[in-house]
């Protein structure tokens, strides 16, 4: 069975500097997709950044970028010039595309500090 | 706008009761989740599924039952036999086969309390 987990239960970030959110998986499977979505009080989830497993090279949204190491199963999620609204619980998601199952790791809040 | 409604936002029942959680979306997604939310343990995924009449067991499926009879709603029963079902609910749709990079999109989530 697919596994995600995200080691760090909570970070905190300095207004305007950069964070790295880290997120390990384990899967069998060759095919396959991975997400960050991040969650603010509102508990409203939103779609942060997506990436293919069998793309190389990793993706990036405006302030947001992935470091994805398909070898080592790492997906870590950087977060450029930290503001404000970035403060929320940040989840690591796995899609398989064999069975269509979508599971999450436990989630890191992160804070931003003024 | 199309979207994904879940209802009610908070529900209250006593233990020992059935309650349904309802899931409703109008953006054309064969493939819909429900999650379970509890503070430090992230979205636990209950049940899911990919098409009409069928679905699938999630992570934590005990204690849960649910029904795909139209492709635009997926309720989920909170059974007696679950035996810690105050939680956060999320309901979410998301396109399936072809488009797997396609996201989830969530409702607004489902409060419930047992007591």
């Amino acid at each position: 069975a697919q596994t995600v987990t995200q080691s760090q239960p909570e970070m905190s970030v300095q207004e305007a500097e950069t964070v790295t959110l880290s997120c390990t998986y384990d899967t069998s499977e060759s095919d396959y997709y991975l997400f960050w979505y991040k969650q603010p009080p509102s508990r409203q989830m939103i779609l942060v950044i997506r990436q293919e497993a069998y793309k190389q090279q990793n993706a990036t949204e405006n302030r947001f970028s992935v470091n994805f190491q398909k070898a080592a199963k790492s997906f870590s999620l950087k977060i450029s010039d930290s503001q404000l609204g970035d403060a929320a619980m940040y989840f690591c998601a796995y899609r398989s595309a064999r069975d269509d199952k979508i599971i999450f790791g436990k989630g890191t809040r992160l804070h931003i500090l003024p | 706008d199309g979207g994904i409604t879940q209802s009610p936002k908070y529900l209250f029942r006593k233990e020992g009761q059935n309650v349904t959680l309802s899931c409703e979306q109008n953006l054309n997604h064969d493939a819909m989740y429900w999650y379970r939310q509890d503070p430090g343990q992230g979205l636990r995924l209950i049940y899911y599924s990919q098409i009409v009449n069928d679905f699938q067991k999630g992570d934590i499926a005990e204690g849960y039952s649910v029904s795909r009879e139209k492709k635009e709603s997926f309720p989920l029963t909170v059974t007696s036999a679950q035996k810690n079902p105050t939680a956060f609910y999320l309901c979410a749709s998301s396109l399936t086969t072809g488009a797997y990079n396609s996201p989830l999109h969530f409702g607004n989530g489902t409060r419930l309390t047992v007591t």
